[in-house]
């Protein structure tokens, strides 16, 4: 199975202060089709995950622009731009390139 | 507006059986990848099963021989046919279309 290792796994924010998480794959992440399935997720207290970001870069409809996924091969980060309130929660990378697909192990990300 | 509603979970003992629904809406079953995906308590997520707009399924290794996925595509439905069940399976089990669309997810308990 790919191992997919984020770091940190707590990361306190300033209130708009940036941040960054980042991803790595024990295997490239380029599928056979040319894309590189590489989603971000968020998991707010008490939700259910949330996908941010998928194929790298890409934010789902109504993902607000202080999220970015930038990265590609076996290296992967999500930036946040500006801290807010509401991006407390718990990051996970997913890699759907390769079945199973796998999850990260979960970044907490706090106000500090 | 696509949206998933999950239901059927419970408490199992150990060895027992549990069948879960996917109520969809906004789109059609059997035009999407459909999957389960288990969080255990405060514990990271987990790909059980999944399956595609054609029809093959595939699951984790942890569940293999044990679960099976499963869509009515007359009831636009989704289902996780869980079999000898075991306390690791103690989960919320989450419905997810794509990657990008989840449910509330329901609580599966396995314990004596």
């Amino acid at each position: 199975d790919v191992v997919m290792t984020q770091s940190p796994l707590s990361l306190p924010v300033t209130l708009g202060q940036p941040a960054s998480i980042s991803c790595r794959s024990s295997q490239s992440l380029v599928h056979s089709d040319g894309n590189t399935y590489l989603n971000w997720f968020q998991q707010r207290p008490g939700q259910s995950p949330r996908r941010l970001i998928y194929k790298v870069s890409n934010r789902d409809s109504g993902v607000p622009d202080r999220f970015s996924g930038s990265g590609s091969g076996t290296d992967f980060t999500l930036e946040i731009s500006s801290m807010e309130a509401e991006d407390v929660g718990v990051y996970y990378c997913m890699q759907g390139t390769h079945w199973p697909w796998t999850f990260g192990q979960g970044t907490k990300v706090e106000i500090k | 507006e696509v949206q998933l509603v999950e239901s059927g979970g419970g408490l199992v003992q150990p060895g027992g059986s549990l069948r879960l629904s996917c109520a969809a809406s906004g789109f059609t079953v059997s035009s999407n990848q459909l999957s389960w995906v288990r969080q255990a308590p405060r514990k990271g997520l987990e790909w059980v099963s999944v399956i595609y707009s054609g029809g093959s399924t595939n699951h984790a290794d942890s569940v293999k021989g044990r679960f099976t996925i499963s869509r009515d595509n007359s009831k636009n439905t989704l289902s996780l046919q869980m079999n000898s069940l075991r306390v690791e399976d103690t989960a919320v089990y989450y419905c997810v279309s794509g990657w990008g669309s989840w449910g509330q997810g329901t609580l599966v308990t396995v314990s004596s």
